[in-house]
């Protein structure tokens, strides 16, 4: 029973290029989210999403950065032309029934903009 | 926006110490949750508190929800190296599905 499966673990990107991170959650788990940990800043929420819908988004820059949970796949997190300050720890979670009771977290993608 | 502080942000014991984490707010949470996390991967679950005044224990872990539901505390009996980690409190953000994290706590158990 594999857990929330993300990739790659490690990414590195030149300015100007687009970041697809993916994120495969727990069977059975019909709710994702993505989010973003800078060392002196913790986890900042970006997005919630269940199958073929957003449902949150309020955490997600205004441009450059979109997100999708296709019928069919995996989640992916999609960054346009990076920036520097891009660089940072995103994690997907996921869960059966909402927050209340917690997430399974990823191991996460170590996104590197050079 | 609901704020989770938690104290102290750092703390370097000798293992078999004792050590308690503090995870507090001005707002009412439906719930808390503890996390910890070890570098170079993600947060793992430890527990849910969801009743005012709840306590749950996990080995060596003991956990409380403040009666107000607006406070949590972890302690730690005998601290063991392989407890080093980042410990993460969170809580549901008022009525919506994302948790507000706090900074959390960087903790070394040295031998």
């Amino acid at each position: 029973n594999a857990g929330v499966m993300q990739n790659p673990r490690h990414l590195v990107r030149r300015r100007g290029q687009e970041a697809r991170l993916r994120c495969s959650p727990m069977k059975g788990h019909s709710h994702v989210y993505w989010y973003r940990q800078l060392p002196e800043e913790g986890l900042k929420f970006m997005v919630y999403l269940q199958k073929e819908n957003i449902i949150d988004e309020s955490g997600m820059p205004k441009e450059r950065f979109s997100a999708e949970f296709p019928k069919e796949g995996p989640s992916i997190l999609r960054i346009q032309q990076v920036v520097r300050g891009d660089s940072a720890a995103y994690f997907c979670a996921s869960s059966p029934q909402g927050s209340i009771y917690g997430y399974t977290f990823g191991s996460g993608t170590r996104l590197t903009v050079v | 926006t609901q704020l989770l502080e938690q104290s102290p942000q750092f703390l370097s014991i000798q293992e078999g110490e004792n050590l308690t984490v503090y995870c507090n707010s001005s707002s009412v949470f439906s719930s808390l949750q503890w996390y910890r996390q070890e570098p170079g991967e993600g947060p793992v679950l430890l527990v849910t508190v969801v009743t005012g005044g709840e306590v749950k224990k996990l080995k060596r872990l003991t956990f409380q929800f403040g009666d107000a539901r607006k406070d949590s505390s972890l302690h730690i009996t005998a601290a063991q190296p392989g407890d080093t980690g980042l410990y993460l409190c969170a809580g549901p953000q008022g009525g919506s599905e994302k948790l507000v994290f706090g900074k959390g706590m960087k903790l070394t158990v040295n031998p």
